[in-house]
């Protein structure tokens, strides 16, 4: 399968704490993309992390991208109530199309 | 700047029914992709479009599903004789062209609208 696969699937953690996402695939990338989704809303971009690049910061947010192990992880340090969401990480193998796996569901308590 | 717009937010049809899904994009963006979700999962790639233009639409039902991008106006998602299996949410992303880097294009941030909830009765 060329979806991504995140893990977990949920995570509930306290607020200040960190949480760490991970993705797996199995096909070659051009690039890795994670997303938020808020419940009921769009998606919102946060990051986009090339085949040639290992980390990337934004914020509180830090990827990584392994393509020896093909995985990636999405880190939130100090996290707040208001980072409750869907966590989706998106694969984009070359061409047109972006491949989204299930989602994490981040759970943050006050 | 007006991002990504999408109506109507709520639809309600009937089985039988047509359901027709609008997509703006942002100023600027000529590629339009319609995903479908349903609850609890990720998005599924339906279509790739620019204007005039169908690019990929390796993810679309064969039958009773349609989409357009015309040179004016929004992207439009058809779905006639609407099934109950139907229901979902369809977003629409919007993003520049891809880029090619190594000779090898790949897309570009793509920027998702609210979405169309569709509820099949």
């Amino acid at each position: 399968s060329q979806q991504g696969e995140e893990d977990p699937q949920a995570l509930s953690i306290q607020e200040g704490e960190n949480a760490t996402m991970n993705c797996s695939y199995k096909t070659s990338i051009n690039n890795l993309q994670w997303y938020r989704q808020n419940s009921g809303r769009g998606l919102v971009h946060l990051i986009l992390i090339r085949s040639n690049e290992r980390e990337k910061h934004s914020g509180r947010l830090r990827v990584t991208l392994d393509t020896s192990k093909k995985s990636s992880s999405l880190l939130i340090t100090a996290s707040r109530a208001a980072d409750t969401a869907s966590y989706f990480c998106a694969l984009n193998t070359g061409g047109f199309k972006t491949i989204f796996g299930a989602g994490t569901r981040l759970f943050v308590k006050a | 700047n007006a991002g990504v717009m999408q109506n109507p937010r709520h639809l309600v049809r009937r089985r039988g029914q047509e359901a027709r899904l609008r997509c703006s994009p942002m100023k600027g963006h000529s590629h339009v992709y319609w995903y479908r979700q349903l609850p609890e999962e990720g998005l599924k790639f339906m279509v790739y479009l620019q204007k005039e233009n169908i690019i990929d639409e390796s993810g679309m039902p064969k039958e009773r599903f349609s989409a357009e991008f015309p040179k004016e106006g929004p992207s439009i998602l058809r779905i006639q004789q609407v099934v109950r299996g139907d229901s979902a949410a369809y977003f629409c992303a919007s993003s520049r062209p891809p880029s090619v880097r190594g000779g090898r294009s790949s897309t570009d941030t793509q920027y998702f609208g609210p979405g169309t909830r569709l509820t099949v009765l």
